[in-house]
């Protein structure tokens, strides 16, 4: 799938700071970011519709979600925590409302590991 | 809370053998369901989606949904080893793709 890139793919940190970034070219409104952190399933981070954010899950304070324009989508992260060593996976919907069967389409996602 | 949970855990099957996986939904008023298929290190790939009961076939992937057991099953027919992978059930409810659940998921090994 290369409709929705991410980068970088593999992240390696101390306590830096960095940034995610992700984009999309389906001309979808809806995207997301989703944690999976080992041998778990995805678990919604942040949703965004049309650069508004929607959902914000209860999520720790050094995750910032930006939403520059409706294809684009940025997660920084300060301060890491090797509770944070995870892959970050980005997605899009079309519409991403209420009472929506859509589907989700995901990116690669960005292997992050905090030594 | 929605609770997701399938069964089994692993799963080896011999290539073209019937694959069958597992996925049990606690909240009864869930009406959308898909089943993932996710490669290692790779991002989700959707394969089926069915929202109402009964069965949805999309290729060599079925799904079958029976609400009032709270039981969403995905048959695979002829498996290869490329479709060795975690295959992870998501449930929802009116709330669409705000409220998604995944569950643990089920890793498949087809053996040659």
């Amino acid at each position: 799938n290369t409709k929705i890139t991410q980068s970088p793919r593999y992240l390696i940190l101390g306590r830096a700071n960095k940034s995610l970034e992700c984009e999309q070219h389906l001309g979808h409104n809806a995207m997301y970011w989703y944690k999976q952190s080992a041998e778990k399933p995805p678990e919604l981070m942040f949703l965004y519709n049309l650069k508004q954010l929607i959902r914000n899950e209860t999520v720790p304070s050094r995750f910032i979600p930006e939403c520059p324009d409706s294809s684009k989508l940025l997660l920084h992260i300060s301060a890491v925590d090797p509770e944070d060593s995870a892959v970050y996976f980005c997605a899009s919907s079309q519409q991403g409302q209420k009472f929506s069967n859509e589907r989700l389409f995901f990116g690669h996602g960005t292997k992050l590991s905090v030594l | 809370q929605q609770k997701v949970q399938q069964s089994p855990e692993s799963l080896t099957v011999s290539e073209g053998a019937m694959a069958s996986l597992n996925c049990t939904f606690s909240d009864g008023t869930s009406n959308n369901f898909r089943w993932y298929r996710q490669h290692s290190a790779k991002g989700l790939e959707v394969l089926v989606s069915i929202f109402s009961d009964g069965e949805k076939e999309e290729g060599r992937f079925t799904a079958h949904l029976n609400r009032a057991n709270l039981h969403v099953s995905l048959h695979i027919r002829e498996p290869q080893p490329s479709d060795s992978a975690v295959y992870l059930c998501a449930v929802s409810i009116n709330y669409g793709n705000e409220k998604i659940t995944f569950g643990a998921g089920t890793k498949l090994t087809i053996k040659p």
